[in-house]
């Protein structure tokens, strides 16, 4: 079975400019995730879909973040404009529908901002 | 919040040691509690999970029980390996309706060497 693929893999931009990811989630997960992966942290959730209504964006700095999920399958996470700050590594992550089920996470997406 | 804490690494072993990696937790009510794995150069991928007190998830030769007394989660190998070097993260999940994301530790790399 593939698992969540993401998009790319490196990304390194000045800051004040704009970056877009791609999420391919596991055929048939219900659920999409995003989180944010500061070096030497955990990861943070930014936002999670559920089919492609949103069920928390509580983390997200709306301000300069947006994700979309159209049809419910893959997903898209912007940021504009970039800060230095926004230096990470970019999580997917998919479940099936339900408590406690698994996620399974993509390689992510290092975002250096210079 | 929900929070996790994790000892402080990093922690390097010889093959056939002993390994603890200790785990505590906040949060209320009944969170399960979810040990993942990040081997070099790959994704996230859960390695044991325990739903409810007293649980023991087990995974690969690692144990951890979920303690509610003591809040903790602790991580255990009996004999590592040089292939178990990787960076490990504590995580947990209360799921509330549809939203169930994982609150993570920070990680904690773990070095084996021959």
């Amino acid at each position: 079975e593939a698992g969540v693929a993401q998009s790319p893999r490196y990304k390194i931009i000045e800051k004040r400019q704009s970056v877009a990811f791609w999420c391919n989630p596991i055929s048939g997960h219900a659920t999409l995730y995003w989180y944010q992966q500061i070096l030497g942290q955990g990861p943070k959730l930014l936002i999670q879909f559920q089919n492609n209504g949103v069920v928390d964006d509580s983390q997200l700095p709306k301000d300069r973040f947006s994700a979309e999920r159209l049809k419910g399958v893959d997903s898209t996470l912007k940021i504009q404009p970039a800060k230095l700050e926004d230096s990470a590594v970019y999580l997917c992550a998919s479940s099936l529908e339900g408590k406690n089920t698994e996620a399974f996470f993509g390689q992510g997406t290092r975002l250096t901002v210079v | 919040g929900d929070s996790v804490t994790q000892m402080e690494g990093p922690v390097t072993l010889s093959e056939e040691a002993f390994l603890t990696i200790n785990c505590t937790y906040t949060a209320t009510g009944y969170p399960s509690l979810f040990w993942y794995v990040q081997y070099p150069g790959e994704g996230l991928q859960l390695l044991l999970k325990a739903t409810k007190a007293d649980d023991k998830g087990s995974n690969k030769g690692f144990e951890a029980t979920y303690r509610k007394e003591t809040t903790s989660f602790h991580l255990e190998k009996g004999s590592v390996q040089v292939s178990d070097s990787a960076v490990y993260f504590c995580a947990l999940t209360r799921s509330s309706g549809a939203n169930s994301k994982l609150t993570f530790g920070k990680g904690i790399t773990l070095s084996v060497r021959p």
